[in-house]
Order: structure tokens, then sequence, then C-alpha cells
């Protein structure tokens, strides 16, 4: 069966620290590989995506991710974390269908 | 551009009640999905479109129902409403099959079954 694992519910750091939200997946052959955002009563939007080529793969907000094929890891990550960063953040892999995680609350503190 | 509108945003149902939650996109796009968002259990697929006229059914279509008549709108209705159904459900669009394009989402819609 295909899934898709964020191990945890909450993230905590603090503000201008880097921050990192772990994502891996059990989905056969080479999926493409998503991350979204929720902000409170709000629709998700489209944060980065991953296709092919550079594992490092740089989205919108100074967020990117690093793909690593051999541990099925797609973890979000950004150097320098805002308050205005915390939201619920979703991975989906992408194999037929997208395939939502239960998703990561990120908190950041001032 | 208003991107993916949907109505309403709040909904209380008796059990038994039916209703349509309505979606609409200005996009363009072939693509449209409808999914639910239970707590702490990410998005299931409820059902999708690949365009005007045809459907599918995703992971969860049982009891509810859409339709395709236009680009524009992806209407998912519910019959004979359960507490199960309690939910938000968000319609979403994509220019692409989801697996190349990102997918644009409504702000959702708040239902409660009682």
């Amino acid at each position: 069966a295909q899934s898709v694992a964020q191990p945890e519910d909450q993230v905590n750091v603090a503000e201008g620290n880097p921050l990192t939200v772990k994502c891996t997946y059990s989905v056969s052959g080479n999926p493409y590989l998503f991350w979204y955002v929720q902000y409170p009563n709000r629709g998700l939007q489209f944060l980065l995506k991953y296709i092919t080529g550079d594992n490092l793969v740089k989205g919108s907000y100074g967020f990117e991710a690093e793909f690593n094929k051999s541990q099925t890891s797609f973890h979000l990550k950004k150097p320098s974390a805002l308050v205005s960063d915390s939201a619920l953040y979703f991975c989906a892999p992408h194999r037929n269908k997208l395939i939502f995680g239960a998703g990561t609350r990120l908190a950041v503190h001032p | 551009n208003a991107g993916v509108t949907q109505t309403p945003k709040f909904r209380i149902l008796k059990i038994g009640q039916s209703m349509t939650l309505q979606c609409a996109q200005d996009m363009n796009h072939n693509y449209m999905y409808w999914y639910r968002q239970d707590p702490g259990m990410g998005l299931k697929l409820i059902y999708y479109s690949v365009g005007a006229g045809i459907t599918d059914k995703g992971e969860v279509p049982n009891g509810y129902n859409v339709s395709r008549s236009t680009t524009e709108d992806f209407p998912l209705r519910l019959e004979l409403a359960a507490p199960s159904q309690t939910s938000v459900y968000f319609c979403a669009s994509s220019s692409r099959a989801g697996n190349t394009g990102e997918l644009f989402f409504g702000e959702g819609s708040r239902l409660t079954v009682l």
C-alpha cells in the first residue's frame, strides 16, 4: 500500500533558527513529491515540488526540500524561521494520485 | 482573478438531509478535485474530474455524487447526510495532471451533520 508519514505532529522552533519538517514515503516507482502549506481557515497552498534532477529543491517563502532516494525522504527546510511561517504543512507524493500526509503543525516562537 | 471559490463556507445539516457544495474556478483548468479533511487524517480524495463530462471516484466516494457539466463548475452532492460526513471539504483545480502541476485550493466548506 502506498503511504506517506510525517512523524512529528508538531515542530516548535524559535524565530531565526533553522527548521526541518520531516517526510518519508512508501510509494512504488519514482513518485513526484510535493509540499503544501495551510494557514488557519484557508485552503492548501503549493510550496514546492520535486520532479527530477537536483536533490535540493527551492520553493516559495524561502523554503527548500531535500530529496533522498535511498531513504525515501523529502524533508522540508528553511534556514531562518519566521513567526509568519507558523502553519500546517503537508507532504504529498504523487503516484497516479496525490497522497497527503496527516500534516505537521509548525509553531515558530518570537 | 478569484481562483477557486467554494460555497457555502459553513453549513449544519440534520441526519438524512441532502445538500450540494458548490465549487467554481475561473482559471480554465481541466482538472478538478474534491477532498475532505478530517483532524489528524490529512486529505482524502472523494471524486475528481479530468474535464467537462468526465468524473471518477477517489478514495472515499461513498455517500457523495458529482457532476461536471462545464469546465468551471464541479458541485459535490451529499445524499442522506450522516454524522460520518462531518468534515471540512476542499475543492481544488489544476491545469495539468496532478503529478506535474500544482493544485489550487478553495478556502473550504465546513460541514457539520447532527
